[in-house]
């Protein structure tokens, strides 16, 4: 079965600067997604960002990107310019690329929060 | 704009007492999720529809059911609330992940409805 950690519970930012939140996973697949999620306060979940496994470029969406390593199954998430927007809960999901299996797997959140 | 709603977004219910949670969605999306989400915690599969196919998680008390009358509608039924079924209950939806090999599998979700046993 696969896991996803997500050891750090929690961050704090300055407003304008960069952060990372980690994100490991393990698995015996080589094919999959991998994405993460953010959850703001008493509001819905929304999709930040998606890598594919069979790609080498590390996805980006405006100020954010991941830094993904195959082979250390390790997924990175950098806020760049970082706003008091961002606060939120970010969750590290897994899904395989197999068949219908289109489960996600999340890892336990951190919870970030920007400082004005 | 198309979305995923859950009614309602908050229920009160009494120890033991049934209680229908609520999700429906305009994108057309073949497949439905239903996710409990405790306090600081990761949502947790429940199970989700592929179509009229119903998959249930191996883990997943007997305590809740789902059905899905159509593709816009999906139920969630609790039928002896406990203590610890109080959380936060999340909808999302996506297209077939088989089919599709873009983004376009994305889950989408709803705002939740969190659920108060008394």
């Amino acid at each position: 079965a696969q896991t996803v950690t997500q050891s750090q519970p929690e961050m704090s930012v300055q407003e304008a600067e960069t952060v990372t939140l980690s994100c490991t996973y393990d698995t015996s697949e080589s094919d999959y997604y991998l994405f993460w999620y953010k959850q703001p306060p008493s509001r819905q979940m929304i999709l930040v960002i998606r890598q594919e496994a069979y790609k080498q470029q590390n996805a980006t969406e405006n100020r954010f990107s991941v830094n993904f390593q195959k082979a250390a199954k390790s997924f990175s998430l950098k806020i760049s310019d970082s706003q008091l927007g961002d606060a939120a809960m970010y969750f590290c999901a897994y899904r395989s690329a197999a068949g219908a299996n289109s489960k996600l797997t999340f890892g336990k959140g951190i919870t970030l929060s920007v400082r004005p | 704009d198309a979305m995923v709603i859950q009614n309602p977004r908050y229920q009160v219910t009494q120890f033991g007492k049934p209680v229908t949670l609520s999700c429906s969605q305009t994108l057309n999306h073949n497949v439905m999720y239903w996710y409990q989400q405790k306090s600081s915690q990761a949502p947790k599969l429940l199970f989700h529809y592929y179509d009229k196919d119903f998959n249930n998680e191996a883990d997943t008390p007997d305590n809740f059911q789902s059905r899905r009358p159509n593709t816009s509608f999906c139920f969630l039924d609790i039928r002896s609330p406990g203590l610890g079924d109080a959380a936060m209950y999340l909808c999302a939806t996506s297209r077939d992940p088989v089919l599709l090999s873009d983004s376009t599998d994305t889950q989408y979700f709803g705002p939740g409805t969190r659920l108060t046993v008394l």
